[in-house]
C-alpha cells in the first residue's frame, strides 16, 4: 500500500533546542497532516496543509510550531524552542483528493519518536 | 469532553473468537468513519472505512454503522494472534480532504494462542 516515510525514527534533544522532524508523503497526495501520540494513546490533531497553507490547527499547535513543505520536498514540523511536554510520538499523514463528496483516508509514517530532555 | 468515545479499553479474546469494539460520537457533523489498527511500533494502518448505515464486510473484519445513534462498530472473526494491536475508531465530517480525523482514545486488543 501507500507508503509514508518519517525521518529520523528517534530523536532525543535538550529542552530549548531546536528540532525538525521530516516526512515524505504519498507521491501523489496533496493533503499533509501531523498528528502527536502520548504513550500509545490518543492520536491528537496538529494541523493540515494543503498547496503550501495551513488548512487548520488545533490548540496543541502551539506558536512555536511550524510547518513547511519547501518546493514539494519533505513535509517538515519544526519546533523551536522545545519543552519537555513535547515528548511524544509524532506522526505524519497524507491524503488524496479525488474530487468526490466524500472523506478521504490518511495514510500514516511509523512516526518519530521525540524525547526533550 | 471526548467527541469520539471507544468501549472496552482492552478485550482479550482466544484465538479463533469473535472480538468486538464499540465507538460512539457525540458530534452528529461526523458522517464518516473509519477503524485503524496501529501495531507496537508502527503508525496506525486504515482497516476500513464505513459511511453508509448497516454493515461493511472486508474479509474477517465487519463493520456496522448506525447514523441515528452515531454508534459504529467492529467484529473480528476468527481472531488471530496477528490480530494483537491498538484499534482506533477515527472519524470526520467530510466532504473535503482537509476535514481532519478525530480519534478515539482507543482499544487495546489481546489474542491469546
Amino acid at each position: 500500500g501507500p507508503k509514508v516515510l518519517q525521518i529520523p525514527s528517534h530523536q532525543i534533544i535538550d529542552m530549548g533546542q531546536m528540532v525538525t522532524l521530516n516526512c515524505d508523503p504519498v507521491s501523489n497526495h496533496l493533503y499533509f497532516y501531523w498528528y502527536k501520540q502520548i504513550l500509545g494513546q490518543q492520536m491528537e490533531f496538529l494541523v493540515n496543509f494543503y498547496n503550501g497553507k495551513v488548512m487548520e490547527k488545533s490548540k496543541l499547535f502551539k506558536d512555536q510550531f511550524s510547518v513547511e513543505r519547501p518546493d514539494g520536498s519533505y513535509f517538515t514540523l519544526k519546533i523551536q524552542p522545545t519543552a519537555l511536554e513535547d515528548s511524544a510520538v509524532y506522526f505524519c499523514a497524507s491524503s488524496l483528493w479525488t474530487g468526490g463528496a466524500r472523506a478521504e483516508t490518511l495514510y500514516f509514517g511509523s512516526g518519530t519518536r521525540l524525547t526533550v530532555l | 469532553q471526548q467527541k469520539v468515545q471507544q468501549s472496552p479499553e482492552s478485550l482479550s479474546v482466544p484465538e479463533g473468537g469473535m472480538a468486538s469494539l464499540n465507538c460512539t460520537s457525540s458530534d452528529r457533523n461526523f458522517q464518516y468513519f473509519w477503524w485503524y489498527r496501529q501495531h507496537s511500533g508502527e503508525g496506525p494502518k486504515a482497516l476500513m472505512s464505513i459511511f453508509s448505515d448497516g454493515d461493511k464486510k472486508e474479509g474477517r473484519f465487519t463493520a456496522h454503522l448506525n447514523k441515528a445513534s452515531l454508534h459504529v462498530s467492529l467484529h473480528i472473526r476468527d481472531s488471530q494472534p496477528s490480530d494483537s494491536a491498538l484499534y482506533f475508531c477515527a472519524a470526520s465530517e467530510g466532504s473535503s480532504s482537509f476535514s481532519k480525523l478525530v480519534f478515539g482514545q482507543g482499544t487495546s486488543l489481546s489474542v491469546v494462542p
